[in-house]
């Protein structure tokens, strides 16, 4: 199983440019998240799915989008690319509830806009 | 609200020593879940233990162990005799035990281990 793959590992962008980060899974878990991690700050939550069709928002979800047709795929979009989204994003999914079930993150897109 | 701190921003030790890691949490619900997790330099984030808010036994794993305490809202990570590749930031994490709650992270400890 390759477990959560996210791509791309590196993007730099310009400001205003947009772009969506993909994420697929292949363990068949209906929770799928999207978080951002700025240094020091540890991880927020951006956006999250708890299936098919079906997301909401997250902590700070301004900026980004989502979208989720299939158990499988939670690309995340960007569409202004703004200084303020230079972060690294995981994606990550969960087999149940987020409460008592841990997270399976991918590695990671390290995205810087300038 | 629902809090996690963790102090301890960065700690360095030589290999063989013991070091543990702080966390502490804040929330009022009667049923949550607690969480460790370990980033590499490699930046990939890896699940290290799960432990619910009923269940106040200590853990060990192999030169890892962890001390819930809930008297003091404390969920601290001791690693005995540090290796190199322990190096690492670790994040500390709390969820309700409710589907709609979030896992909120704390902002990490860099643990650099020397030879």
């Amino acid at each position: 199983n390759a477990g959560v793959t996210q791509t791309p590992k590196f993007r730099i962008l310009k400001i205003g440019q947009s772009m969506t980060l993909q994420c697929t899974q292949d363990m068949n878990h209906n929770y799928m998240y999207w978080y951002r991690q700025d240094p020091g700050m540890g991880l927020k939550l951006i956006y999250y799915s708890v299936g098919a069709g079906i997301t909401d928002k997250g902590e700070v979800p301004n900026g980004y989008n989502v979208s989720r047709s299939t158990t499988e795929d939670f690309p995340l979009r960007l569409e202004l690319a703004a200084p303020s989204q230079t972060s690294v994003y995981f994606c990550a999914s969960s087999y149940s509830e987020r409460g008592s079930s841990p997270l399976h993150f991918g590695n990671g897109t390290r995205l810087t806009v300038t | 609200a629902q809090k996690v701190t963790q102090a301890q921003t960065e700690i360095s030790v030589v290999e063989k020593e013991d070091v543990t890691l702080d966390c502490v949490y804040e929330t009022r619900d009667t049923t949550y879940y607690l969480f460790w997790y370990k980033q590499p330099p490699s930046g990939e984030l890896v699940f290290l233990i799960r432990r619910n808010s009923f269940d106040e036994q200590n853990e060990i794993s192999g030169r890892y162990s962890w001390n819930f305490q809930k008297s003091t809202s404390s969920f601290n990570f001791t690693i005995t005799a540090s290796q190199v590749v322990d190096s690492a930031v670790y994040f500390c994490a709390l969820s309700g035990g409710r589907g709609t709650d979030k896992l909120i992270f704390g902002t990490g400890t860099r643990l650099q281990v020397f030879p």
